[in-house]
């Protein structure tokens, strides 16, 4: 089975500093992993995937993320944040072997960005 | 190109009612999944249909049911509504030819359960 934590259910940053938020993944085989962004009263945007080669990826909007096999994370970073940013950002993991399409979510962190 | 589409957006029934959910997938897609997500929390999957068969199956109860039609489209039925039930559903459509692919996500269905 497989399972995403993510740390800190809010975060908080200033207008053009560093974006961080934290992804940790549990899975018995090689995951894909995701980043997905929520707007108010809207549906999930993907943001960037992981499935194979280069453990950085970068994604829309100035995001980018790196898988760490090592640390079992996928940490999402934006080196500066901007208003257009806040909104609710959820981790999701996929197995690479008979995972289907099934996404597994964590629970969500919902970014703050402030003057 | 046509996204994934659902409706209504918004629906308020009573405990025990009858719901059914609608979404279109994108063009070209052949699978269908649908996802609850509660108020503050993570989508969580309940079933996937691929070309009409379920396909996939999460921690739901039985009175949870969809089908998925010739065109691709799909419905989610939930029967005798309890409170719990109130959340955002969401459908997300993808095209079905590997271990991965990108699932497209609609806007939701926004139920509450009086």
């Amino acid at each position: 089975a497989q399972s995403v934590t993510q740390l800190g259910s809010h975060v908080s940053v200033s207008e053009g500093a560093l974006v961080l938020l934290r992804c940790n993944y549990s899975s018995s085989v090689p995951p894909y992993l995701f980043w997905y962004v929520q707007y108010p009263n809207q549906g999930l945007q993907l943001l960037l995937k992981y499935t194979t080669g280069a453990t950085l990826v970068k994604g829309i909007n100035g995001f980018e993320a790196e898988f760490k096999k090592s640390e079992t994370s996928f940490h999402l970073t934006k080196p500066s944040a901007h208003m257009s940013d806040a909104a609710e950002y959820f981790c999701a993991v996929i197995l690479s072997t008979g995972g289907g399409n099934k996404l597994t979510f964590g629970t969500g962190t919902q970014l703050k960005v402030e003057l | 190109e046509t996204g994934v589409t659902q409706s209504p957006t918004h629906l308020i029934k009573t405990r025990g009612q009858q719901v059914t959910l609608r979404c279109s997938s994108q063009s070209g897609h052949n699978t269908v999944s649908w996802y609850q997500q509660a108020l503050g929390q993570g989508p969580q999957f309940i079933f996937q249909y691929y070309r009409e068969e379920e396909n996939g199956r999460g921690n739901f109860p039985p009175r949870f049911s969809g089908l998925q039609f010739p065109n691709y489209s799909s419905e989610l039925n939930v029967n005798a509504l309890e409170l719990d039930d109130s959340a955002l559903y969401l459908c997300a459509s993808s095209l079905m030819v590997g271990s991965y692919n990108e699932q497209f996500f609609g806007p939701g269905t926004r139920l509450t359960v009086l």
